[in-house]
């Protein structure tokens, strides 16, 4: 059973770097898309960007500027760096799996969430 | 970008009643990339139904979708105490993702 598990500090000051991990166990990142999601306190969700394990890439246009996501295929991970942060990207931060295929689109697994809170 | 729009934003419903809730897209969506979610306090989404209509795996069958275009449904036929929750639609188009503002069932 695949599990997911996000991973990186929890306080990150504004204008600086916020770094994240998720490191899939119980299966492999070959032959998936994975997301990541955020939801702010007390708000609904919002897609950033998915990675296919080959590297192909896809962000939300809004947070394109300041978004890179990135797989170690190795290390069986993939990563999440958000630049310049301010207080509005405080959230809790979720991965997701991510089925694309030409039939349907979803996903079907996710991490339980790690809070981020940007603060000085 | 393509806009989903759920209401209502609160449902209050007994258990044992129906739920209808409702997702409307600012375009037309295939029905092949419409999800529904569940979320709890303090747990992650869930999946429920993808394809519009297909539940996931262990899904009970008192959870059901249906729509196509620009509206679509997620119905609850009789409201079990576990299902009190915020349910998300999600929709996947021209390489991007969006989700709808969350409706949230809540005990009457």
């Amino acid at each position: 059973q695949v599990q997911l598990q996000e991973s990186g500090p929890g306080l990150v000051k504004p204008s600086e770097t916020l770094s994240l991990t998720c490191t899939v166990s119980g299966g492999s990142i070959s032959s998936y898309y994975w997301s990541w999601i955020r939801q702010p306190p007390g708000k609904g969700l919002e897609w950033i960007g998915y990675i296919y394990y080959s590297g192909s890439i896809n962000y939300n246009p809004s947070l394109k500027s300041r978004v890179t996501i990135s797989v170690d295929t190795s290390k069986n991970h993939f990563s999440l760096k958000l630049s310049s942060v301010t207080a509005a990207d405080t959230a809790v931060y979720y991965c997701a799996r991510t089925v694309s295929t030409s039939f349907f689109y979803y996903m079907d697994v996710w991490g339980k969430g790690t809070t981020v809170t940007v603060s000085s | 970008e393509i806009v989903l729009t759920q209401s209502p934003g609160t449902l209050s419903l007994s258990p044992g009643e129906r739920a209808t809730l409702s997702c409307r897209a600012s375009q037309s969506v295939s029905s092949s990339y419409l999800a529904w979610y569940q979320q709890k306090p303090g747990q992650a989404p869930r999946l429920l139904m993808y394809g519009a209509s297909s539940r996931a795996a262990g899904i009970p069958d008192r959870f059901s979708g249906s729509g196509s275009g620009t509206d679509f449904t997620l119905t609850i036929s009789r409201l079990e105490p576990e299902d009190f929750a915020v349910y998300y639609c999600q929709q996947y188009g021209r390489s991007s993702w969006t989700f709808g503002q969350g409706t949230k069932v809540e005990i009457k």
